[in-house]
């Protein structure tokens, strides 16, 4: 049982670029979320999914997209890679049963 | 609008004292508070959570306290050992309910001593 998976864990990109973070869970959660974090901040919700095929807005959306095909994956998109993106993305998932969010190791992105 | 945060950035304590962590919520209507413990490199993870029907709840060691008129709650951990060092995040729910949408304080970054 992996718990929440995150690749890649470090990642560099150039101002414009795009990528995907990866995101799965082996718990057949429902809830997936994803959050970012800034230097001595708390996390801040982008976007949320309550399961297959059903994805909404967090808090701080803009500049980034997410997909939800299966239970499992719930995959962080970012099409024009911004300096103001530089931050640890951490993916999470609820378990129905006890309520409680279950958090990846993180994704550390650095945009230059 | 909303925020959720901890009064003290840094809390430095003698192992085996009890630690209290506190932090302060703007919106009244919040009705779950989650508090996580966050070590170095590591994501969040769940240490205790409180409902608004009730002002306090107990776990292994840990103790979180909701003062509801004050929008007020803490984090209580009994004999501080150096295990328990790390940063810790309250958290409030947006919504009615366990939504897993959460707002974050800052954190208090938990020094123990040995």
């Amino acid at each position: 049982n992996a718990g929440v998976t995150q690749t890649p864990k470090f990642r560099i990109l150039k101002i414009g670029q795009s990528m995907t973070l990866q995101c799965a869970q082996d718990m057949n959660h429902n809830y997936m979320y994803w959050y970012r974090q800034d230097p001595g901040m708390g996390l801040k919700l982008i976007y949320y999914s309550v399961g297959a095929g059903i994805t909404d807005k967090g808090e701080v959306p803009n500049g980034y997209n997410v997909s939800r095909s299966t239970t499992e994956d719930f995959p962080l998109r970012l099409e024009l890679a911004a300096p103001s993106q530089t931050s640890v993305y951490f993916c999470a998932s609820k378990s129905s049963n006890t309520g409680e969010l279950f958090f990846g190791e993180g994704s550390r992105l650095t945009v230059l | 609008g909303e925020s959720v945060g901890l009064h003290l950035p840094t809390l430095s304590v003698q192992e085996g004292d009890n630690s209290i962590i506190n932090c302060a919520y703007s919106n009244s209507a919040s009705d779950y508070f989650i508090w996580y413990k966050q070590e170095s490199g590591k994501g969040p993870q769940f240490i205790i959570d409180i409902r608004s029907n009730m002002d306090k709840r107990q776990g292994q060691r840990v103790t979180v306290l909701l003062n509801k008129t004050v929008k007020h709650l803490s984090l209580q951990i009994a004999a501080t050992q150096p295990g328990d060092s790390a940063v810790y995040f309250c958290a409030e729910n947006i919504g009615s309910g366990n939504t897993g949408k959460l707002i974050f304080g800052q954190g208090t970054t938990l020094q123990v001593k040995p």
